[in-house]
């Protein structure tokens, strides 16, 4: 069971687009990461946010947090071929495990 | 390199087989995750360790799934009588002090 909620599921753009992924939860986290994941590759960690209304930005990626700590979003901007991959948030609600959502898959064509 | 490892990262087995992961931690790391990961889903969550402790189990590891972390540093997944619908990815990751968390390469299996 999925506790979080991803959208868009997949996402196919040209190269040199923005875009915009969302992660939602009717729960508050206590911290939330994004992960970017390549097929046949463990998820590697983009960012980890943890207060509410954080924005954070890592090159072309911003990352914000929701006031309430219950939704985050990714904005992508100039998108390049090498972003493709699938783009997963996980939630931490009580400091122990994470839960996971379904993920974005993101095709950037060149 | 100082990350998490996983070994292997392939195994192929025939159904009715058991199967052994090891996982290695980043060495400050006190917490460490197992999860499964099918095609098409996130991660989802199987047990987890603070040092060598097991302090929760899902419903998902049935009775044939084990894992131990004797000393608390590296830990182990064994999956006993294996069936077709065990194939997956097996993820480990460790879990720093600023909550952050960490990925292994995972361990392809596919039970035939």
């Amino acid at each position: 069971t999925q506790l979080l909620e991803q959208s868009p599921q997949f996402l196919s753009i040209q190269e040199g687009e923005n875009l915009t992924v969302y992660c939602n939860s009717s729960s508050v986290f206590s911290s939330l990461q994004w992960y970017r994941q390549e097929p046949g590759e463990g998820p590697v960690l983009l960012v980890t946010v943890v207060t509410g209304g954080e924005v954070k930005k890592l090159k072309r990626l911003t990352f914000q947090f929701g006031d309430a700590r219950k939704d985050s979003s990714l904005h992508i901007t100039a998108a390049q071929p090498g972003d493709t991959g699938l783009y997963l948030c996980a939630g931490d609600y009580n400091f122990n495990k994470f839960y996971f959502g379904s993920g974005t898959k993101l095709n950037v064509k060149p | 390199d100082t990350g998490v490892s996983q070994d292997p990262r392939h195994k192929i087995t025939k159904r009715g087989q058991n199967v052994t992961f090891r996982c290695d931690p980043i060495s400050e790391h006190n917490r460490l995750y197992w999860y499964r990961q099918t095609l098409g889903q996130g991660p989802e969550f199987l047990t987890y360790f603070q040092n060598e402790a097991q302090l929760e189990k899902s419903r998902l590891l049935s009775d044939r799934f084990s894992a131990e972390r004797p000393k608390g540093s590296f830990s182990t997944l064994e999956i006993q009588r294996t069936e077709q619908g065990d194939s997956a990815m097996y993820l480990c990751a460790s879990r720093g002090p600023w909550d952050t968390q960490y990925f292994g390469p995972g361990t392809r299996l596919t039970v035939l």
